[in-house]
């Protein structure tokens, strides 16, 4: 198994620039998560999903959008980019909402200038 | 006042000496606990959850105070490898689905 894998791991955008992050996991893990993470702080979650065609907002979704349209498949887009939303995105997903373990991908890192 | 918090450190320990971290939290409905381990630059990985009754993993004992609202993790004889960023992750129960993380402590381990 390769279990979540994400990207590009490295990209640069310019403000305005949209831009899609991939994350696929081949676990058959029904419960997928988007977090991005700033230089020395904890993890914020984006946006999350329950299973195919159902996603829902997290702690801070505000210039993101995401689809759920295979269990496989959880990609966050980004419109209009902004320096602000430079940091490190990591896709995760789990066997169930939160009793059990989050595997994480390796992450992307976005700069946005 | 933050949801978990934990002490950014960093704790710069000798191999081979006893550490432990604190972590707090502010909702006393969180019904589950984790510790992971995030090694720089790297994705966070699960270390282990947190039992009511205490849970020890080799080197790792990982402790539960619902009264006060804090968790542990004390690491015995300290090695290299265990230098890294451990963060604090509760589940908040009810109404939330997803994990919330603590900024993470660091420890540095030295030879």
């Amino acid at each position: 198994n390769a279990g979540v894998t994400q990207t590009p791991k490295f990209r640069i955008l310019k403000i305005g620039q949209s831009m899609t992050l991939q994350c696929t996991q081949d676990m058959n893990h029904n419960y997928m998560y988007w977090y991005r993470q700033d230089p020395g702080m904890g993890l914020k979650l984006i946006y999350y999903s329950v299973g195919a065609g159902i996603t829902d907002k997290g702690e801070v979704p505000n210039g993101y959008n995401v689809s759920r349209s295979t269990t496989e498949d959880f990609p966050l887009r980004l419109e209009l980019a902004a320096p602000s939303q430079t940091s490190v995105y990591f896709c995760a997903s789990s066997l169930d909402l939160s009793y059990n373990e989050q595997f994480f991908g390796p992450g992307t890192r976005l700069t946005v200038l | 006042r933050k949801e978990v918090e934990q002490d950014p450190g960093p704790f710069n320990v000798p191999e081979g000496a006893t550490v432990a971290f604190n972590c707090t939290y502010s909702n006393s409905a969180s019904q589950s606990f984790f510790w992971y381990r995030q090694d720089c630059r790297k994705e966070p990985k699960l270390l282990m959850s947190v039992y009511s009754s205490g849970n020890e993993d080799g080197r790792f004992t990982a402790q539960l105070n619902r009264a006060s609202q804090y968790i542990s993790l004390l690491i015995r004889d300290s090695k290299l490898s265990d230098s890294a960023t451990y963060l604090c992750v509760v589940n908040e129960g009810t109404g939330r689905r997803a994990l919330t993380f603590g900024s993470g402590t660091r420890l540095q381990v030295q030879p």
